[in-house]
C-alpha cells in the first residue's frame, strides 16, 4: 500500500465551488506539505504543517484554506474555486531526522471550469 | 533568499544518446540538500538523489550519474545511453538545513528521448 495517499485523483469542477482534497499518510511523519503543480513552474508549496498544531502559509496560500486533523491527515480546501487554481496538486511527508526528505502522494488533477 | 534554476526547458535527443541536466541554486546557508524526481507522464514524483552540502563526491547509479560543485552551485545530472522510458520531467530541488526546511523547485526539464 502507498504511504502517502491523497484523494480523490482528479475532480472537475465549477467556479465558485467548495473542493476539499485530502492527504493520509502511514509514515508516522510529522511534517506535512501542499503543492501545486503548474506548468513551467515546477512545485510551488501552498501550506505547510510541521505537527498538529502547527500550520504555516507557504509561497501562494491565497485563495487556500487547510487542516491538520491527526499526524496522518492534512486537508486542503478550496473555499471558492477559480479556473487559475486548476493544476495538479501535491501532497508530501518529510521527517526532520531523515534529512527532512519529502515523499510525495501520487497527486491530484483538479479542474475549474 | 533560495533559488533553484534549471535553464534547459525541453531536451530531445534520439535513443543511446547521453544527456545532461543543469541544475543551478542559490543559498545562503552552508548546510544543505539538494535533491533530484523525475516525474513520469504518469504524473507521481519519483526520488532519485539527495545529496548533502557537505558531500561533493559524484555518485553514479547505473546510467545515471550527478555531479555537484559548490564552487560553481551546481548540481548537474547526466543519463548516460538514454532510453525512451527515461522521457519525463526532471526536478532539481533544494532545501537548507536548520528549523523550517522546505523544498524550493526548479521549473522542471521536459526531457524527450525519441526511438
Amino acid at each position: 500500500d502507498a504511504d502517502v495517499t491523497q484523494t480523490p485523483r482528479n475532480r472537475i469542477t465549477k467556479t465558485g465551488k467548495r473542493i476539499m482534497l485530502e492527504c493520509s499518510q502511514t509514515k508516522g511523519h510529522d511534517r506535512m506539505y501542499w503543492y501545486r503543480q503548474d506548468p513551467g513552474l515546477g512545485l510551488r508549496l501552498i501550506y505547510y504543517s510541521f505537527d498538529v498544531k502547527d500550520i504555516n502559509k507557504g509561497e501562494i496560500s491565497d485563495g487556500y484554506s487547510v487542516s491538520r486533523q491527526a499526524q496522518a491527515k492534512f486537508s486542503l480546501s478550496l473555499e471558492s474555486a477559480i479556473p487559475n487554481q486548476t493544476a495538479l496538486y501535491f501532497c508530501a511527508t518529510s521527517d526532520p531526522l531523515a534529512w527532512d526528505e519529502q515523499f510525495f502522494g501520487p497527486g491530484t488533477r483538479l479542474t475549474v471550469l | 533568499a533560495q533559488k533553484v534554476t534549471q535553464a534547459q526547458t525541453e531536451i530531445s535527443v534520439v535513443e543511446k544518446e547521453d544527456v545532461t541536466l543543469d541544475c543551478v541554486y542559490e543559498t545562503r546557508d552552508t548546510t544543505y540538500y539538494l535533491f533530484w524526481y523525475k516525474q513520469p507522464p504518469s504524473g507521481e514524483l519519483v526520488f532519485l538523489i539527495r545529496r548533502n552540502s557537505f558531500d561533493e563526491q559524484n555518485e553514479i547509479s547505473g546510467r545515471y550519474s550527478w555531479n555537484f560543485q559548490k564552487s560553481t552551485s551546481s548540481f548537474n545530472f547526466t543519463i548516460t545511453a538514454s532510453q525512451v522510458v527515461d522521457s519525463a520531467v526532471y526536478f532539481c530541488a533544494l532545501s537548507s538545513g536548520g528549523i523550517g526546511n522546505k523544498l524550493v523547485f526548479g521549473a522542471g526539464t521536459i526531457l524527450r528521448v525519441k526511438s
